[in-house]
């Protein structure tokens, strides 16, 4: 089945204690996205990648780092995480960003607390 | 990207034609409309998109008014599982593909 998949769903942290969130997609898409869902502001955009090794900021990347070594994988790392980054996380994908034709899929989300 | 206004809440009978409204008045003419939808606090789901010709799939079809400021979103039997915020999204090719998703329709349906 086409999807993309995120791990963890569900996380509770403490602030400093660096963590990873996993993105994997199986559709050979080209593009990938991070973004952050807070009540009141809506999806926000984290971080992107086009292609393999090509990442770039979105809206709100302070706090977050990304890689992209290999197509299927985009992970999210906090190397410091503060209570301001418990947030519900979505990863999406799609196979060519250029094209209208090309919609959005995102993961199932994960939900993060720092406490 | 041009910005959408949408009605922060609807309620719909089920069975019957839900008719979800969006103005995006600033809209450019290399911009298309876009429509996702997300039930709970699952991950947003693509529903249809359109540049100026009503669309129709599987799922809903989509009005375009002639001068392009606004749109409507139709899911034709509303069931108790289209319940979900709807979200409208004017979307162009420059940039990076970075959906600005507003704070969407939150859409009831009523048994």
């Amino acid at each position: 089945e086409a999807q993309v998949t995120q791990n963890p769903r569900y996380l509770i942290t403490v602030t400093g204690k660096k963590l990873t969130v996993t993105c994997s997609q199986n559709m050979n898409h080209e593009y990938m996205s991070w973004y952050r869902q807070d009540p009141g502001l809506g999806l926000r955009q984290i971080y992107y990648s086009m292609n393999v090794e090509v990442t770039d900021k979105g809206d709100v990347p302070e706090g977050y780092k990304v890689s992209r070594k290999e197509k299927r994988n985009f992970p999210l790392i906090l190397e410091s995480p503060s209570p301001n980054q418990t947030s519900l996380y979505f990863c999406a994908s799609s196979l060519d960003p250029r094209s209208y034709n090309s919609p959005l899929h995102f993961g199932n989300g994960t939900r993060l607390t720092v406490t | 990207d041009a910005k959408t206004t949408q009605p922060p809440s609807m309620d719909c009978a089920e069975g019957r034609a839900a008719n979800l409204p969006c103005n995006h008045s600033t809209i450019s003419g290399n911009e298309y409309v876009y429509w996702y939808r997300q039930i709970h606090s699952q991950g947003p789901q693509y529903i249809i998109h359109g540049l100026k010709n009503n669309e129709t799939n599987e799922m809903a079809s989509l009005i375009i008014t002639e001068d392009r400021k606004s749109s409507t979103l139709i899911l034709p039997h509303a069931t108790l599982r289209d319940t979900a915020v709807y979200y409208c999204i004017v979307r162009s090719l420059t940039g990076a593909n970075n959906l600005f998703f507003g704070t969407g329709t939150r859409l009831t349906v009523i048994p």
